[in-house]
């Protein structure tokens, strides 16, 4: 059973850094590029990266290069997102997602993490 | 501004039938590129509904059901239910700088 399973929720202080895990299982981990959605409360789903855990090829929406790192470790078979300093607009539900094998401008988001709530407050 | 716009609610009574649009440009739907549909049961992850514009995943009811032309895509859904109530989101590819695009999200009610 194809399974993403992220860490649990955080609550940092602006300026503060963090970096939280998405681990797949159940499936070639090598193989299938992993994206970032970010959900801000209330609001709907934005894509912010992807990256491909065979190579660590790696993609950022524009709205979030430079904002935050994408990276993975393979052996681990486990994707981060992580950011150096941490803005109260960052709070939102962030979703990791597979995506699925039927090529890159075809293919859907086929299995979903259950989220990582992130809350940024002084 | 979402790069792909869909109605902010829809609503239905159970058993009737209510449609979700999608509406692009010739930069995604438009090009050619496939839509896929999520649903998002209220407090949990996005699930995928319809992909590749009308094709169901294993174990979703045929209850629900995709269809895309030009610019635009439609989210069908018969024998409405009360846990058909949630929110709605159709994805396609873009070829812009942003390749993933994501409509704003449609709200479903059952009256």
């Amino acid at each position: 059973e194809v399974q993403l399973v992220q860490s649990g929720a955080e609550v940092k202080k602006p300026g503060e850094s963090l970096k939280i895990s998405c681990k797949g299982s159940g499936y070639s981990f090598t193989s299938y590029w992993i994206g970032w959605v970010r959900q801000m409360p209330g609001k709907g789903l934005e894509w912010m990266g992807i990256i491909y855990p065979g190579d660590s090829d790696t993609r950022y929406s524009p709205s979030f290069q430079g904002q935050v790192t994408i990276s993975a470790d393979k052996s681990i078979s486990t994707a981060y997102l992580q950011w150096s300093s941490l803005k109260a607009s960052d709070t939102a539900m962030y979703y990791c997602a597979r995506l699925w094998d039927l090529g890159v401008t075809t293919s859907p988001w086929d299995y979903w993490g259950q989220g990582t709530l992130v809350t940024v407050s002084s | 501004q979402s790069v792909l716009t869909q109605p902010p609610s829809v609503s239905g009574a159970p058993g009737q039938r209510v449609t979700i649009s999608c509406t692009g440009s010739s930069s995604n739907i438009g090009a050619g590129y496939d839509v896929h549909w999520y649903q998002q049961l209220p407090g949990t992850a996005p699930k995928l509904l319809i992909y590749g514009n009308s094709n169901r995943p294993s174990g979703v009811p045929d209850r629900f059901s995709g269809s895309k032309s030009g610019t635009s895509a439609s989210l069908a859904i018969t024998g409405l239910q009360a846990e058909d109530e949630a929110d709605y989101y159709c994805q396609s590819y873009d070829s812009s700088l942003s390749p993933w695009v994501f409509g704003g999200g449609t709200k479903l009610t059952v009256l």
